[in-house]
């Protein structure tokens, strides 16, 4: 199995909304991350998670809240967005962490926020 | 912040032409990534050279990188539709990063 799976596709929600971006894969890889991408431009690298440690956090807004509950499962909870972080959200898991190996991306998670 | 920076930034050719797109980079990197990126989906991995290698190919895929000029290129020969996309680069330098894309249109 080399997926990598997310859900929901599409997520529309306001301001005041709390919602999570859930992301799975079965690879037994063991870095995880989590990038946005706006239209026409390349993927913004926003967390990294290694051996189920969050190693990198790319002065993502608090307001965006990563959590490894295991080695195959990461999830993105948002709380408080501003109609700017609408965008596609990538997740993307890797045999060995820093750029090392090739990244599996899922479909993506196409966020509008109103 | 972006590392690896593509051009063209467009390229529109016809069926069986082939397609070359560059890369160039600021930072010393361990590989380096060629990825394709179809209309709003996931991107899908193409190529890995490590920067021990100058050229790679896979099927009609071509990929060379010269450390020196902190540049890589990447070849599509006998180009396809389907090969309409956007394509971009990404180098470790301890985590992934992605540069501007290039958006490649086959036209039939």
């Amino acid at each position: 199995d080399t997926e990598v799976t997310q859900t929901p596709k599409h997520l529309v929600m306001g301001m005041t909304n709390k919602k999570s971006l859930k992301c799975e894969q079965h690879m037994g890889h063991r870095a995880m991350y989590w990038y946005k991408q706006k239209a026409k431009k390349p993927p913004e690298l926003m967390f990294v998670y290694s051996y189920e440690k969050l190693s990198i956090n790319e002065s993502v807004p608090s307001r965006f809240s990563p959590e490894c509950p295991n080695s195959s499962l990461l999830n993105l909870h948002l709380h408080a967005l501003q109609p700017e972080d609408s965008a596609l959200y990538l997740c993307a898991s890797s045999q060995d962490p820093g750029g090392w190996s090739e990244q599996y991306f899922g479909p993506g998670t196409r966020l509008t926020v109103t | 912040s972006q590392q690896g920076e593509e051009d063209p930034q467009a390229l529109s050719i016809q069926e069986g032409e082939n397609a070359t797109m560059n890369c160039s980079y600021k930072t010393s990197i361990n590989n380096l990534q060629w990825y394709r990126q179809n209309s709003g989906r996931g991107l899908v991995h193409l190529i890995l050279i490590r920067s021990n290698e100058r050229e790679k190919h896979s099927g009609r895929l071509r990929v060379t990188l010269d450390t020196s000029k902190k540049s890589s290129s990447l070849l599509i020969t006998a180009s396809r539709a389907a090969d309409t996309a956007s394509y971009f680069c990404a180098t470790d330098a301890n985590d992934m990063r992605f540069g501007a894309g290039t958006r490649l249109t086959v036209k039939p």
